[in-house]
């Protein structure tokens, strides 16, 4: 089955300490994007990647960090996780960029 | 910057009727326009994607129609049921140079299609 894979699907945890959500996709896509989704403030895009070794910023990419060494995983890093980063983070993926995306069921981030 | 506005915020009809939402972005140098439909606690599903270079797209009851030069979309839903009842969201996707690939999103119309 095709998917767009996230984990954790829900994490509590606290200021500072580092974490990584892992997106992981079956569907051999040169596309990822992570987004995080606010009340009031709507789906913004963190980061996203053409294909292998491309990543760019979208457009709130500030305290964030993403790799793209393999095709088919694209994790979220927090290095100092910050309560401002308290969200429901999204992972999509597309053939290309001028595809439809499939998106993961999301990850609820709570930094206290 | 782009920026993508939706109206209306909210909607709510009875069963059967035929309604519109609509989408507006204010750079109109985009990609494609994308329509996408949220269900609550879930992630978005793909309905539709319309590239710059086309007008409209169909698929079932749906039809989404794009006017660059206005910086408009609309979706169209015709004969809705309460199944329809969901978050709808447009996103406009960057064109060319270092922007390729990025996707800004409107705010989304919450639709109630009530029996």
């Amino acid at each position: 089955e095709a998917q767009v894979t996230q984990n954790p699907r829900y994490l509590i945890t606290v200021t500072g300490k580092k974490l990584t959500v892992t997106c992981s996709q079956n569907m051999n896509h040169e596309y990822m994007s992570w987004y995080r989704q606010d009340p009031g403030l709507g789906l913004r895009q963190i980061y996203y990647s053409m294909n292998v070794e491309v990543t760019d910023k979208g457009d709130v990419p500030e305290g964030y960090k993403v790799s793209r060494k393999e095709k088919r995983n694209f994790p979220l890093i927090l290095e100092s996780p910050s309560p401002n980063q308290t969200s429901l983070y999204f992972c999509a993926s597309s053939a290309t960029g001028n595809q439809p995306q499939h998106f993961g069921d999301g990850t609820r981030l709570s930094i206290l | 910057k782009q920026e993508v506005t939706q109206i209306p915020a909210a909607l709510s009809v009875p069963e059967g009727e035929n309604l519109v939402l609509n989408c507006s972005f204010t750079d109109s140098a985009i990609y494609n326009l994308q329509w996408f439909r949220q269900d609550p606690g879930k992630g978005l599903t793909s309905l539709l994607l319309i590239q710059s270079s086309q007008r409209e797209q169909t698929s079932g009851r749906l039809n989404a129609s794009l006017d660059k030069s206005s910086g408009r979309s609309t979706l169209y839903i015709a004969a809705s049921q309460p199944g329809d009842s969901a978050t709808y969201l447009c996103a406009a996707s960057s064109g060319g140079g270092t922007s390729y690939g990025k996707l800004t999103f409107g705010q989304g119309t919450i639709l109630t299609v009530h029996p």
